[in-house]
């Protein structure tokens, strides 16, 4: 059974910086493209960042480039999203998710972790 | 970057009735369209990619339909447990891959 799982989201003030984390089961992790999609308080889904299978190809969202990093360990099957520089309308819902191939629809979904940016 | 919007926003339908769920990209996306279900507190769940391809265990009563830059999503008998906010998802112009604002489905 394929099993994500997110981990590290809290409150965080304005300007901090956090690590988010997800680890992966139930298949060969260091075979697939992986995704952080997130979702802001009463809004929809927003897609963040994606890497590729061997972590040489990374993207982002244009109001995350410069601020957030998106990197994997396949030794350990995890997922992170390190985040600086953090704000308001960072808060929202993380989630990790595992993309078909690349470029492609996300097949799997872990059930997030919380991040709240606030003083 | 591709703009998706879908409609209506919310969708108010009885058991057993057909729903239709609409997508509409800026730009053409071809067929490389997904949908997905997402209930309040659950992981987001894979429903059809490219247009129309069920992922494994969704069930027939969900279809997906359309090229370029119209789509749609038919839930052909509504059950209970289908009541969710349903999005739609490009991948033809990246990054990033976005997605549609949503249409919530009550039951």
């Amino acid at each position: 059974e394929v099993l994500l799982v997110e981990s590290g989201g809290t409150l965080v003030q304005p300007g901090g910086s956090l690590r988010l984390s997800c680890v992966a089961s139930g298949f060969t992790f260091s075979n697939f493209w992986m995704t952080w999609v997130r979702q802001a308080p009463g809004k929809g889904l927003e897609w963040v960042a994606n890497i590729n299978a061997d972590g040489s190809e990374k993207n982002y969202v244009a109001s995350v480039k410069g601020r957030f990093s998106i990197s994997r360990d396949d030794t350990a099957n995890s997922l992170h999203l390190d985040m600086t520089n953090l704000r308001d309308d960072d808060t929202a819902m993380y989630y990790c998710a595992r993309e078909r191939a690349a470029y492609d629809s996300s097949d799997y979904w872990g059930r997030g972790t919380l991040v709240t940016v606030s003083s | 970057e591709i703009v998706l919007t879908q409609s209506p926003a919310t969708l108010s339908l009885s058991p057993g009735e057909r729903a239709t769920l609409s997508c509409r990209a800026s730009q053409s996306v071809n067929t490389y369209l997904a949908w997905y279900q997402h209930k309040p507190g659950q992981a987001p769940r894979l429903l059809l990619y490219d247009v129309s391809n069920r992922a494994p265990g969704v069930p027939a009563r969900f279809s997906g339909s359309g090229s370029g830059i119209d789509f749609t999503l038919t839930i052909s008998s509504l059950e209970p447990e289908d009541s969710a906010i349903y999005y739609c998802q490009q991948r033809i112009d990246w990054p990033p891959l976005t997605f549609g604002g949503g249409t919530k489905v009550e039951i």
